[in-house]
């Protein structure tokens, strides 16, 4: 099944505990990206990949860092987790190049992070 | 910079009503708008894709249109159904910008 994945689904953290959330994507797309979903702000891009070892800034990358080694995987990692990181953060990929459909976005599931 | 705005914000309606909701964008230089369901706490589903060259799609009850001149778009629910409550999102690309959304409810 064409798929992308997050894990872990939930995480509960305290202040300064680096992490890193998982995103994996079988569909050989090209571009990947992160979002952060909070209420009343919406989706906000945090990084994006538009392939193997190229990353770039979204509107809000502050605080995270990503990494693209493989085309099928884009972590996210924060470095030293605080608060006002708390959110549901989703991770997105398109095919990118080819074909009427190439920029359809498909989203993970969501993780919901806590900071403490 | 791209704003993308969604109206009404919520939506309330009874089983078996057609509705249209709304998307504005204030950049007409758009490759494709894509409207997406998200359920309470879930990821985000994708219902249409219309590409800046097409005016419409259309998808079991769903029809989404464009009017990239006018910075338009809205999403029509036929013979809406109470598993239609969501919130609905959409978005245009390049790059991804979301509007913040409609919740719709659908009440038996």
């Amino acid at each position: 099944e064409a798929q992308v994945t997050q894990n872990p689904r939930y995480l509960i953290t305290v202040t300064g505990k680096k992490l890193t959330v998982t995103c994996s994507q079988n569909m050989n797309h090209e571009y990947m990206s992160w979002y952060r979903q909070d209420p009343g702000l919406g989706l906000r891009q945090i990084y994006y990949s538009m392939n193997v070892e190229v990353t770039d800034k979204g509107d809000v990358p502050e605080g995270y860092k990503v990494s693209r080694k493989e085309k099928r995987n884009f972590p996210l990692i924060l470095e030293s987790p605080s608060p006002n990181q708390t959110s549901l953060y989703f991770c997105a990929s398109s095919l990118r190049t080819g074909g009427i459909r190439a920029n359809e976005q498909f989203f993970g599931p969501g993780t919901r992070l806590t900071v403490l | 910079k791209q704003e993308v705005t969604q109206i009404p914000a919520a939506l309330s309606v009874p089983e078996g009503e057609n509705l249209v909701l709304n998307c504005s964008f204030t950049d007409s230089a758009i490759y494709n708008l894509q409207w997406f369901r998200q359920d309470p706490g879930k990821g985000l589903t994708s219902l249409l894709l219309i590409q800046s060259s097409q005016r419409e799609q259309t998808s079991g009850r769903l029809n989404a249109s464009l009017d990239k001149s006018s910075g338009r778009s809205t999403l029509y629910i036929a013979a809406s159904q109470p598993g239609d409550s969501a919130t609905y999102l959409c978005a245009v690309s390049p790059p991804l910008v979301f509007g913040k959304g409609t919740r719709l409810s659908v009440i038996a």
